[in-house]
């Protein structure tokens, strides 16, 4: 399966908004509602921030939300805090018991 | 609480074999399938394959099929991924994932390996 599409680069100012898109085909975020998101600092393990498209896990603020439309989903971080800086990735279930990731979103907090 | 600790950096030529471990514990082991997944330097995230811990049930990315084995020890709750005739372009680090069915939510701290002669 190819790899996801997602912007390489995004930013805001503190307190903004900022969205992530996440493009794939009707093989994977199309065709299921299992698209994962996942916050990740260099040197440290990633971080589940969104699963099932749009549930958060405990702990994680509602500042965080996803959806999907299609074969885009995205990614939707307000109120933008200097914590919420760094590479954001999404996922998505493609059949199968494959799973696909992709290129990674660099968010900057300015 | 859930904990994936993963073994130690390594260093292997080109053609050589590694195999990393990921020991679970704060669940019960075979709840919940593993995945491993590996970043590069400088590049995204990439889902190698997966393994059910309750059966043993393997699917792995076609790129892997023939070099990689994933394998788990339900006694120590402990799983494992081996990755045979390693090239300079596996120089990476390597984690394991507990996957609920869709995602992955926890991870281990992640294992570098870098291939060099």
């Amino acid at each position: 399966q190819s790899a996801l599409t997602q912007p390489p680069s995004a930013s805001g100012s503190p307190g903004q908004s900022v969205t992530i898109s996440c493009s794939g085909t009707s093989s994977d975020v199309g065709g299921y509602n299992y698209v994962s998101w996942y916050q990740h600092h260099p040197g440290k393990a990633p971080k589940l921030v969104i699963y099932e498209v749009s549930k958060r896990p405990s702990g994680v603020p509602d500042r965080f939300t996803g959806s999907k439309s299609g074969n885009t989903a995205s990614l939707a971080v307000s109120g933008l805090q200097a914590e919420d800086e760094g590479d954001y990735y999404c996922s998505s279930y493609a059949g199968s018991n494959n799973y696909v990731f992709g290129p990674g979103t660099k968010v900057t907090v300015l | 609480q859930v904990q994936l600790v993963q073994s130690g950096a390594e260093v292997k030529t080109p053609g050589a074999s590694v195999k990393v471990s990921c020991k679970a514990s704060g669940y019960t082991f075979t709840s919940y399938g593993i995945s491993w997944v590996r970043q590069a330097p400088g590049q995204g995230l990439e889902w190698m394959g997966w393994i059910s811990t309750y059966n043993g049930h393997t699917n792995y990315l076609q790129k892997f099929q023939g070099r990689v084995t994933m394998t788990t020890d339900t006694f120590t709750s402990t799983a494992y991924m081996e990755l045979r005739r390693l090239r300079y372009d596996d120089t990476a680090v390597y984690y394991c994932a507990r996957g609920p069915f869709g995602h992955f939510d926890h991870w281990g701290q992640g294992t570098l390996v870098t291939v060099s002669s």
